[in-house]
């Protein structure tokens, strides 16, 4: 099964741009990679999805490497709303592992 | 329009007691999922029903959990006898036709069992 692996945690100051990595080494090449991120006592949130071409919504947007592989969500100016746990998955088995906790400091 | 429901928020009980959720999907939708959050963890699915098809109920612990969608609509998911273990968030979600990027999660179920 496809695994993803992210840093436990990041800090980013509010205003700035927040770039959230991935590694998705085993994904398979039709899997899409998906983000969610849970703020405290919520449930998850779905933000952004992609396969193989950059994505933007919204909400964020998402850099895939060539070889996918890797893949960085971007929030391009992160509040202090948008801390909360952010999860890259990839959805064969809807595993969403530990994720990154993001702070954004004021 | 209104979103996943779950009753109860909160649940304490003793070890070896049964114990119940329930959720109610978003009007319309057919996918419904179960997950379970252990504190510092993220969520893991126990069981995806497609309707009332149980497809995906491989992480299930099917010695002490049980679960069920009648209708196709409301479900839910029962525990007996509880374990200490299983203190964690139970958090139920909904998608149209299993598709992720409309799957929306309710607000959960905080279980302490004691």
């Amino acid at each position: 099964d496809a695994k993803t692996t992210q840093p436990t945690s990041m800090d980013c100051a509010e205003g700035r741009a927040a770039n959230l990595p991935c590694n998705h080494s085993t994904i398979s090449g039709n899997e899409y990679v998906y983000w969610y991120r849970q703020i405290h006592s919520q449930g998850p949130q779905y933000i952004i999805h992609g396969l193989k071409n950059n994505e933007t919504n919204e909400m964020a947007s998402l850099i895939i490497t060539e070889d996918r592989k890797s893949s960085t969500l971007i929030l391009p100016h992160a509040t202090l709303r948008d801390t909360a746990v952010y999860y890259c998955i990839a959805p064969n088995k809807l595993i969403f592992g530990t994720g990154t906790l993001l702070a954004v400091q004021p | 329009e209104a979103g996943v429901v779950q009753s109860p928020r909160y649940k304490i009980i003793e070890k070896k007691q049964p114990v119940a959720f329930w959720c109610n999907p978003i009007s319309g939708h057919n996918t419904l999922y179960w997950y379970r959050q252990n504190l510092g963890q993220g969520p893991e699915l126990l069981i995806r029903y497609e309707n009332e098809e149980a497809v995906d109920d491989s992480q299930l612990p099917k010695d002490r959990f049980s679960a069920e969608r009648l209708k196709g609509v409301d479900s839910t998911l029962k525990i007996q006898p509880a374990e200490l273990g299983d203190s964690a968030v139970y958090l139920c979600a909904s998608s149209l036709n299993g598709i992720l990027y409309e799957q929306y999660f309710g607000p959960g179920t905080r279980l302490t069992v004691t």
